[in-house]
Formats: C-alpha cells, structure tokens, sequence
C-alpha cells in the first residue's frame, strides 16, 4: 500500500529529554512536512523539505530539528527546548513540479499522526 | 488579521440539511484552495481542492471560489450524521514560497439525526 507512515502513535517525553517522530513516505513524493496541532487550532507548519538535504524553516520551528537524509524520510526531533511539546504532530508529502502552475495546485497527503504528552 | 480564517464553530444543522462552511484569506496572490475533513483523533483527509473562480461540485460537495472577495466556501448537501467532523480551509501561498499550505482554525460541524 502506498502511503505515509508516522510511529509512535503516541509518545511520552520527559522533562530535558529529546524525542524523534518518524515518518515514512513510499509514494515518491519530492516535499515533506511536519506540522503541529493543538486542541481547537488549524496547523502550524514547523518545517519542510522540498528535496533531500535541503529542508526550511516553517513558523514555528523553535525547538525542533529536521534531517532529509532519504527522500522517503522526514523525523522531527521535539529537542529539549521546546517548553511546551504537548500537541498532535502530522507529517505530509506532496509532489514538486518544476512549474509554478503545478506547484500551485500542490496537493499535501497526512500520515496518521503522533501524539507526543510530557511526563 | 489572519492569513486565513474561517467561520467560528460549532455549526450545527439537522440530518438532510445544507451544510455552508465560509473561508477567507488575505494574500491576494493564492492560487489554489483546499478543504480538508478531520475526525476527532484523525489526520485530516482532503475532501476538495478548487482553482478557479466558480464553483466546483463532486457528490454532495461544492466548493466556490471568489478570488476577487478572497473568498472560499463549501456546502455540504443532504448532510448526514458521519458528516460531523471539523473541516480545515487550506490556502496555497504559491510557488515563491514553495507551495506551502497556510491552514485556517477549523469549524466544527455536527449533524444532528
């Protein structure tokens, strides 16, 4: 099956301790995400990463860290410094097109998500 | 003002009624629009993706766009009970920003039987 991975399902950190979410992709898409959602709220882009070893910033990327090693892999590491990690993380993929016309009608697909609590 | 805000929650409306969920943006420069249906505990799923101004119909879902207004709604037809979840406006902020999507707050909608 096609698709996009996310594990743990759930996560517990502990206070000053990193944490590292997975997510896999298998449908050759070019872009990931990672976003963050908090109860009641839309998602907030953390960051993205439209080619291997090339990742940016989103609005919210104090106290995480990205690495974009494979194409098919995107983990977030929710580092000590982010004070208040509670929130249900999501990871997409889309494809990239090399034109402005593709890329505008860029469509983003989800894994199922992780829900990271503090200890 | 948010980059894009929809319309505040919760919508509640009878089982077999029409469903109108509202949606604006502030950069005129968004070329594409999205809606995304989210259960409670769920990732979201895309549910209609619209480019041009109009409206664009898929089952017992239209989506319109008026890029003059900066406006972007969906109704939901013959809403039923699995309808009720919470749907997300999603705005592509184009090419020069890498086609990043800007998300607004959701609205809750419950279809009661």
């Amino acid at each position: 099956d096609g698709g996009i991975t996310q594990s743990p399902k759930y996560l517990f950190r502990k206070e000053g301790q990193n944490v590292t979410l997975s997510c896999e992709q298998n449908l050759n898409h070019d872009a990931m995400y990672w976003y963050r959602q908090d109860p009641g709220q839309g998602l907030r882009l953390i960051y993205y990463s439209q080619i291997v070893n090339d990742f940016q910033k989103g609005d919210i990327a104090e106290g995480y860290s990205v690495s974009r090693e494979k194409k098919e892999s995107f983990p977030l590491t929710v580092t000590s410094a982010q004070k208040n990690p509670t929130a249900f993380y999501l990871c997409a993929s889309s494809i990239v097109g090399t034109s402005v016309t593709v890329l505008a009608k860029n469509i983003q697909y989800f894994g199922a998500g992780t829900r990271l609590s503090v200890l | 003002q948010k980059e894009v805000e929809q319309n505040s929650g919760p919508l509640s409306v009878p089982e077999g009624a029409i469903a109108s969920l509202n949606c604006t943006y502030s950069d005129r420069g968004s070329q594409s629009f999205f809606w995304y249906r989210q259960y409670s505990g769920k990732s979201p799923e895309l549910i209609m993706s619209i480019y041009s101004n109009g409206d664009k119909e898929d089952g017992r879902f239209t989506a319109q766009l008026n890029k003059a207004s900066q406006y972007v709604s969906l109704l939901i037809r013959d809403s039923q009970p699995s309808d009720s979840a919470t749907y997300l406006c999603a705005v592509n902020m184009g090419y020069n920003q890498g086609g990043k999507l800007i998300f607004g707050q959701g609205t809750e909608l419950s279809v009661k039987p």
